[in-house]
């Protein structure tokens, strides 16, 4: 059974600074890994989707990484906001088999200071 | 274009009760997956529906059904409703459930149970 851990569950940093969110998967038959960001109370956004084949994806200060072998992705946010602050989840998505839903890491919260 | 749109936004509900919530996904968009989102469980699936099929369906009691129209829109009925079921649900859609651009969530549903 798959299994996702994201650490730190929650980090604070003042504006500016540059930080790394981490998500682990136990199982690495997957066919694509997603980040989602979610404020309270919302619906997820999704950010950046990775497929299997790909090592990396970029949207503006947002760069998310795959290595599949070690069962890890990253989620890199540069210069961060205030604006950023909210909870980010991976999720992965197996390669095959009946049961193909979105397995779900518990989430980093994630407070940027002004 | 239109996102996922989840009706109604807010429900407040007596133990005991029923409840239908509605999911009206992406146009074009034939898959459509369930999640409750709870503090202590996290993001857990519910069932996923393509074609007006069920696909495959989480680890949740009998109490918990869902059903796909032919137009895509989707209905999750919870009977005999339990404070613990008081949750965020969340619908996802997606072009197929093999589609390699990932899920597009909705704004969820927050039921209470009281």
């Amino acid at each position: 059974k798959q299994e996702v851990t994201q650490i730190p569950a929650a980090l604070s940093v003042p504006e500016g600074e540059n930080l790394v969110l981490n998500c682990s998967f136990t199982d690495s038959a997957i066919y694509n890994l997603q980040w989602f960001r979610q404020d309270p109370g919302k619906g997820l956004t999704s950010l950046l989707l990775i497929q299997s084949s790909q090592r990396e994806q970029t949207s503006g200060r947002l760069n998310a990484s795959l290595d599949k072998s070690s069962g890890r992705s990253t989620l890199y946010i540069a210069a961060s906001q205030p604006g950023d602050s909210a909870t980010y989840l991976c999720a992965v998505r197996p390669i095959s088999g009946s049961a193909r839903q979105l397995t779900f890491g518990s989430g980093t919260q994630l407070t940027v200071l002004p | 274009k239109a996102g996922v749109t989840q009706t109604p936004r807010y429900l407040i509900k007596t133990r005991g009760q029923q409840v239908t919530l509605s999911c009206s996904p992406i146009s074009g968009h034939r898959s459509v997956s369930w999640y409750q989102q709870t503090p202590g469980q996290g993001l857990q699936f519910l069932f996923e529906y393509f074609s007006e099929t069920q696909r495959n369906k989480g680890n949740f009691p009998g109490r918990f059904s869902g059903r796909q129209f032919s137009n895509s829109r989707s209905e999750m009925n919870v009977s005999t409703l339990e404070l613990g079921d008081s949750a965020l649900y969340l619908c996802a859609s997606s072009f197929s459930p093999a589609d390699r651009y990932g899920y597009t969530f909705g704004s969820g549903t927050r039921l209470t149970v009281v």
